[in-house]
Protein backbone atom coordinates (compact mmCIF):
# COMPACT_ATOMS: atom_id res chain seq x y z
CA UNK A 1 0.00 0.00 0.00
CA UNK A 2 0.82 3.66 0.43
CA UNK A 3 3.77 4.85 2.30
CA UNK A 4 5.38 7.71 2.98
CA UNK A 5 9.07 7.25 5.59
CA UNK A 6 10.50 10.21 7.60
CA UNK A 7 13.76 10.85 8.74
CA UNK A 8 15.24 11.48 11.42
CA UNK A 9 12.35 11.31 14.12
CA UNK A 10 14.83 13.71 16.09
CA UNK A 11 16.78 16.22 14.83
CA UNK A 12 18.46 18.65 17.31
CA UNK A 13 20.64 21.77 15.90
CA UNK A 14 21.94 24.85 17.12
CA UNK A 15 20.19 28.06 16.52
CA UNK A 16 21.39 29.33 13.42
CA UNK A 17 22.33 25.96 11.92
CA UNK A 18 20.49 24.41 9.42
CA UNK A 19 18.55 21.42 9.37
CA UNK A 20 17.28 18.98 7.09
CA UNK A 21 14.36 16.64 7.00
CA UNK A 22 14.11 13.93 4.08
CA UNK A 23 10.84 11.81 2.92
CA UNK A 24 10.50 9.04 1.00
CA UNK A 25 7.67 7.96 -0.75
CA UNK A 26 6.33 4.73 -2.46
CA UNK A 27 2.96 5.48 -5.18
CA UNK A 28 4.60 6.56 -8.29
CA UNK A 29 1.46 8.33 -8.60
CA UNK A 30 1.80 10.86 -6.00
CA UNK A 31 1.89 14.41 -7.09
CA UNK A 32 1.67 16.88 -4.27
CA UNK A 33 3.53 17.08 -1.42
CA UNK A 34 3.09 19.10 1.42
CA UNK A 35 5.23 19.95 4.84
CA UNK A 36 3.38 20.74 7.99
CA UNK A 37 4.19 22.43 11.03
CA UNK A 38 2.69 21.24 14.66
CA UNK A 39 3.68 22.99 17.82
CA UNK A 40 2.63 21.01 20.90
CA UNK A 41 -0.98 20.91 21.12
CA UNK A 42 -1.84 22.58 18.02
CA UNK A 43 -3.31 22.18 14.53
CA UNK A 44 -0.97 21.57 11.65
CA UNK A 45 0.19 24.20 9.54
CA UNK A 46 0.87 24.16 5.85
CA UNK A 47 4.59 25.75 5.53
CA UNK A 48 5.16 24.72 2.16
CA UNK A 49 4.14 22.73 -0.97
CA UNK A 50 5.31 21.32 -3.84
CA UNK A 51 3.85 19.58 -6.93
CA UNK A 52 5.16 17.19 -8.94
CA UNK A 53 5.77 19.15 -12.23
CA UNK A 54 8.79 21.52 -10.13
CA UNK A 55 12.30 20.37 -8.65
CA UNK A 56 12.87 22.78 -6.20
CA UNK A 57 10.49 25.34 -4.17
CA UNK A 58 11.87 28.56 -1.57
CA UNK A 59 9.95 30.76 0.50
CA UNK A 60 12.44 32.69 3.08
CA UNK A 61 14.24 30.53 4.94
CA UNK A 62 12.08 27.18 3.94
CA UNK A 63 12.90 25.38 0.77
CA UNK A 64 11.55 21.97 -0.40
CA UNK A 65 12.92 20.09 -3.17
CA UNK A 66 11.54 16.85 -5.33
CA UNK A 67 13.18 13.76 -6.97
CA UNK A 68 10.34 11.78 -8.75
CA UNK A 69 13.40 9.05 -10.28
CA UNK A 70 14.06 8.35 -6.58
CA UNK A 71 10.99 9.15 -5.15
CA UNK A 72 12.23 11.56 -2.50
CA UNK A 73 11.33 15.31 -1.23
CA UNK A 74 13.50 17.02 1.42
CA UNK A 75 12.98 19.74 3.50
CA UNK A 76 15.51 22.54 4.07
CA UNK A 77 15.07 25.14 7.08
CA UNK A 78 18.19 27.68 7.19
CA UNK A 79 18.78 29.73 9.71
CA UNK A 80 16.77 27.76 12.26
CA UNK A 81 15.90 29.98 15.35
CA UNK A 82 14.04 28.69 18.39
CA UNK A 83 10.69 29.48 17.01
CA UNK A 84 11.30 26.42 14.48
CA UNK A 85 11.12 24.03 17.11
CA UNK A 86 8.28 21.91 16.90
CA UNK A 87 7.08 18.32 15.21
CA UNK A 88 7.23 18.58 10.80
CA UNK A 89 5.21 15.92 8.81
CA UNK A 90 5.71 15.61 5.42
CA UNK A 91 2.73 13.91 3.58
CA UNK A 92 2.15 13.09 -0.10
CA UNK A 93 -0.69 12.65 -2.07
CA UNK A 94 -1.97 11.48 -5.59
CA UNK A 95 -5.57 11.73 -7.21
CA UNK A 96 -7.33 10.38 -4.74
CA UNK A 97 -6.67 13.24 -2.69
CA UNK A 98 -5.56 11.13 0.15
CA UNK A 99 -3.22 12.71 2.64
CA UNK A 100 -0.39 10.07 3.48
CA UNK A 101 1.55 11.76 6.12
CA UNK A 102 5.14 10.36 7.13
CA UNK A 103 6.32 10.30 10.98
CA UNK A 104 7.25 12.88 11.77
CA UNK A 105 10.45 14.59 12.97
CA UNK A 106 10.78 16.12 15.95
CA UNK A 107 13.09 19.44 15.69
CA UNK A 108 14.45 21.07 18.69
CA UNK A 109 16.49 24.37 18.21
CA UNK A 110 19.12 24.92 21.06
CA UNK A 111 19.96 29.02 21.99
CA UNK B 1 -12.92 34.35 6.53
CA UNK B 2 -12.52 31.99 9.65
CA UNK B 3 -10.53 28.78 9.33
CA UNK B 4 -11.65 25.32 9.98
CA UNK B 5 -13.59 24.94 12.77
CA UNK B 6 -14.10 21.34 15.22
CA UNK B 7 -16.07 21.33 18.58
CA UNK B 8 -15.73 19.88 21.28
CA UNK B 9 -12.03 20.74 21.47
CA UNK B 10 -11.86 18.43 24.15
CA UNK B 11 -14.30 15.60 24.87
CA UNK B 12 -14.19 13.05 28.05
CA UNK B 13 -16.20 9.66 27.23
CA UNK B 14 -16.44 6.69 29.23
CA UNK B 15 -15.83 3.27 27.33
CA UNK B 16 -19.33 1.97 25.85
CA UNK B 17 -20.45 5.86 25.11
CA UNK B 18 -21.03 7.71 22.09
CA UNK B 19 -18.83 10.52 20.67
CA UNK B 20 -19.76 12.83 18.41
CA UNK B 21 -17.09 15.05 16.89
CA UNK B 22 -18.09 18.04 14.64
CA UNK B 23 -16.32 20.36 11.83
CA UNK B 24 -17.30 23.07 10.02
CA UNK B 25 -15.27 23.66 6.84
CA UNK B 26 -13.46 26.96 5.76
CA UNK B 27 -16.08 29.09 4.16
CA UNK B 28 -16.81 28.36 0.24
CA UNK B 29 -15.09 24.90 0.73
CA UNK B 30 -16.99 21.65 0.41
CA UNK B 31 -14.54 18.42 0.74
CA UNK B 32 -13.80 17.25 4.47
CA UNK B 33 -10.92 14.85 5.53
CA UNK B 34 -10.84 13.01 8.97
CA UNK B 35 -7.64 12.28 10.27
CA UNK B 36 -6.34 10.51 13.70
CA UNK B 37 -3.59 11.26 15.53
CA UNK B 38 -2.45 8.87 18.19
CA UNK B 39 -0.02 10.78 20.88
CA UNK B 40 3.64 10.82 19.74
CA UNK B 41 2.24 9.34 16.59
CA UNK B 42 1.85 11.52 12.47
CA UNK B 43 -1.91 11.61 11.13
CA UNK B 44 -3.72 8.46 9.64
CA UNK B 45 -6.37 9.35 7.21
CA UNK B 46 -9.96 7.77 8.23
CA UNK B 47 -12.56 9.58 5.58
CA UNK B 48 -13.11 11.95 2.51
CA UNK B 49 -16.41 13.54 2.05
CA UNK B 50 -18.14 15.91 -0.47
CA UNK B 51 -21.27 17.26 1.02
CA UNK B 52 -24.14 14.34 0.98
CA UNK B 53 -20.88 11.99 0.06
CA UNK B 54 -18.62 9.62 1.51
CA UNK B 55 -16.21 9.37 -1.31
CA UNK B 56 -13.21 7.10 0.49
CA UNK B 57 -13.58 5.58 3.74
CA UNK B 58 -10.72 3.21 3.62
CA UNK B 59 -9.13 4.59 6.59
CA UNK B 60 -12.09 4.11 8.57
CA UNK B 61 -12.79 1.26 10.78
CA UNK B 62 -15.55 -0.68 9.85
CA UNK B 63 -17.70 -1.34 13.01
CA UNK B 64 -18.52 1.36 15.61
CA UNK B 65 -17.32 4.78 13.15
CA UNK B 66 -19.63 6.75 10.95
CA UNK B 67 -19.09 9.69 9.33
CA UNK B 68 -21.37 12.62 7.34
CA UNK B 69 -21.09 15.46 5.74
CA UNK B 70 -24.90 16.64 5.33
CA UNK B 71 -26.26 19.52 2.89
CA UNK B 72 -26.84 21.24 5.61
CA UNK B 73 -24.55 22.18 8.67
CA UNK B 74 -20.97 20.54 10.25
CA UNK B 75 -19.19 17.60 9.28
CA UNK B 76 -20.27 14.97 11.97
CA UNK B 77 -17.30 11.98 12.63
CA UNK B 78 -19.34 9.58 15.07
CA UNK B 79 -17.84 6.51 17.27
CA UNK B 80 -20.67 4.36 19.20
CA UNK B 81 -19.28 2.49 21.93
CA UNK B 82 -15.86 4.06 22.75
CA UNK B 83 -13.04 1.79 24.17
CA UNK B 84 -9.34 3.12 25.46
CA UNK B 85 -7.63 2.50 21.85
CA UNK B 86 -10.06 5.71 20.91
CA UNK B 87 -8.21 7.91 23.10
CA UNK B 88 -6.58 10.33 20.39
CA UNK B 89 -6.06 13.56 18.37
CA UNK B 90 -8.99 13.63 16.10
CA UNK B 91 -8.15 16.54 12.98
CA UNK B 92 -10.62 17.29 10.82
CA UNK B 93 -9.01 18.85 7.37
CA UNK B 94 -11.05 20.95 4.07
CA UNK B 95 -10.17 21.87 0.66
CA UNK B 96 -12.26 24.11 -2.04
CA UNK B 97 -12.51 21.39 -4.19
CA UNK B 98 -12.28 22.09 -8.27
CA UNK B 99 -8.48 23.70 -9.17
CA UNK B 100 -7.81 23.54 -5.61
CA UNK B 101 -8.13 20.27 -4.66
CA UNK B 102 -5.02 19.64 -3.39
CA UNK B 103 -4.38 22.38 -0.08
CA UNK B 104 -6.22 21.29 2.70
CA UNK B 105 -6.22 23.15 5.85
CA UNK B 106 -6.19 21.70 9.40
CA UNK B 107 -8.77 22.76 11.81
CA UNK B 108 -7.66 22.70 15.48
CA UNK B 109 -8.29 18.99 16.58
CA UNK B 110 -10.73 17.17 18.99
CA UNK B 111 -8.72 15.84 21.86
CA UNK B 112 -10.92 12.39 22.78
CA UNK B 113 -9.80 10.84 26.25
CA UNK B 114 -12.11 7.59 27.25
CA UNK B 115 -11.80 6.96 30.84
Amino acid sequence: GENVEQHPSTLSVQEGDSAVIKCTYSDSASNYFPWYKQELGKRPQLIIDIRSNVGEKKDQRIAVTLNKTAKHFSLHITETQPEDSAVYFCAATSGTYKYIFGTGTRLKVLA
Amino acid sequence: NAGVMQNPRHLVRRRGQEARLRCSPMKGHSHVYWYRQLPEEGLKFMVYLQKENIIDESGMPKERFSAEFPKEGPSILRIQQVVRGDSAAYFCASSPGKNQLYEQYFGPGTRLTVT
